[in-house]
C-alpha cells in the first residue's frame, strides 16, 4: 500500500537551533513530492516541489532535498515565525494530480 | 499563484442537515479538488471537480454524501449531506492551473452537533 510517513510528529526547537524533518514514501511511479506549510486555522501554503532524486530547493531558511525513498526539509537557524505544521505530499504518475499527504510535523520554535 | 476564497469560513450545523461550501478562484483553472482534514489529522482527498463532467470521487467518498458542482473554470461547490458529528472537519478546496502544484484555499471549519 502506498504510504507517506513524516517524522517526527512534533519538534520543539530553540531559536537558531537547526534541524531536519523527514518524509519517507513508498509509492510506485513518483511524479513529484511537495512540501507545504500550514498555520493554525489556515489552508496549506505551497513551499516546494521536487521531481527527481538529488534535487534540492531553497527558500529563506528552508531547504528541501529528495532521494529515492525520502525527502528532508532542513530548517536553518529557525525563528519563531517558522513555527507551523509542515506537510509533505506525493503525486504518482498513474494517479493524475491526486496528492497523498503525510501526517505532518508540528514545529514550535521558542525564542 | 491564484487567490482562492471559500465560504463560509466556519459553520456550526445540526445533525441531519446539509451544508454547501463554495470555492471561488480569481482566475480560470483547469482542475479543482476538495479535501477533508479531520481534527488533528492530515488532508484526505475527497474528489476532483471536473468542469463539464461529473466529479471523480476517491475510495470511501460517495456522490450522495458529498455532491459536487463545477459550473465553470473559477467556481465549485461541495455539499456535505445529512451531516453527523463525524463530519466535523475542515474542508479545503485546492486548484491546479496546468502545473502539478496545487494551491489551497483558507478552508471551511465545520462543526456538527
Amino acid at each position: 500500500e502506498d504510504q507517506v510517513t513524516q517524522s517526527p510528529e512534533a519538534l520543539r526547537l530553540q531559536e537558531g537551533e537547526s534541524s531536519s524533518l523527514n518524509c519517507s514514501y513508498t509509492v510506485s511511479g513518483l511524479r513529484g513530492l511537495f512540501w507545504y506549510r500550514q498555520d493554525p486555522g489556515k489552508g496549506p501554503e505551497f513551499l516546494f516541489t521536487l521531481y527527481s532524486a538529488g534535487e534540492e530547493k531553497e527558500k529563506e531558511r528552508l531547504k528541501a532535498t529528495l532521494t529515492k525513498k525520502e525527502s528532508f526539509l532542513h530548517i536553518t537557524a529557525p525563528k519563531p515565525e517558522d513555527s507551523a505544521t509542515y506537510l509533505c505530499a506525493v503525486q504518482q504518475r498513474a494517479a493524475g494530480n491526486k496528492l497523498t499527504f503525510g501526517g505532518g510535523t508540528r514545529v514550535l520554535v521558542k525564542p | 499563484s491564484a487567490v482562492i476564497s471559500q465560504k463560509p469560513s466556519r459553520d456550526i450545523c445540526q445533525r441531519g442537515t446539509s451544508l454547501t461550501i463554495q470555492c471561488q478562484v480569481d482566475s480560470q483553472v483547469t482542475m479543482m479538488f476538495w479535501y477533508r482534514q479531520q481534527p488533528g489529522q492530515s488532508l484526505t482527498l475527497i474528489a476532483t471537480a471536473n468542469q463539464g463532467s461529473e466529479a471523480t470521487y476517491e475510495s470511501g467518498f460517495v456522490i450522495d454524501k458529498f455532491p459536487i458542482s463545477r459550473p465553470n473554470l473559477t467556481f465549485s461547490t461541495l455539499t456535505v449531506s445529512n451531516m453527523s458529528p463525524e463530519d466535523s472537519s475542515i474542508y479545503l478546496c485546492s486548484v491546479s492551473g496546468g502545473t502539478d502544484t496545487q494551491y489551497f484555499g483558507p478552508g471551511t471549519r465545520l462543526t456538527v452537533l
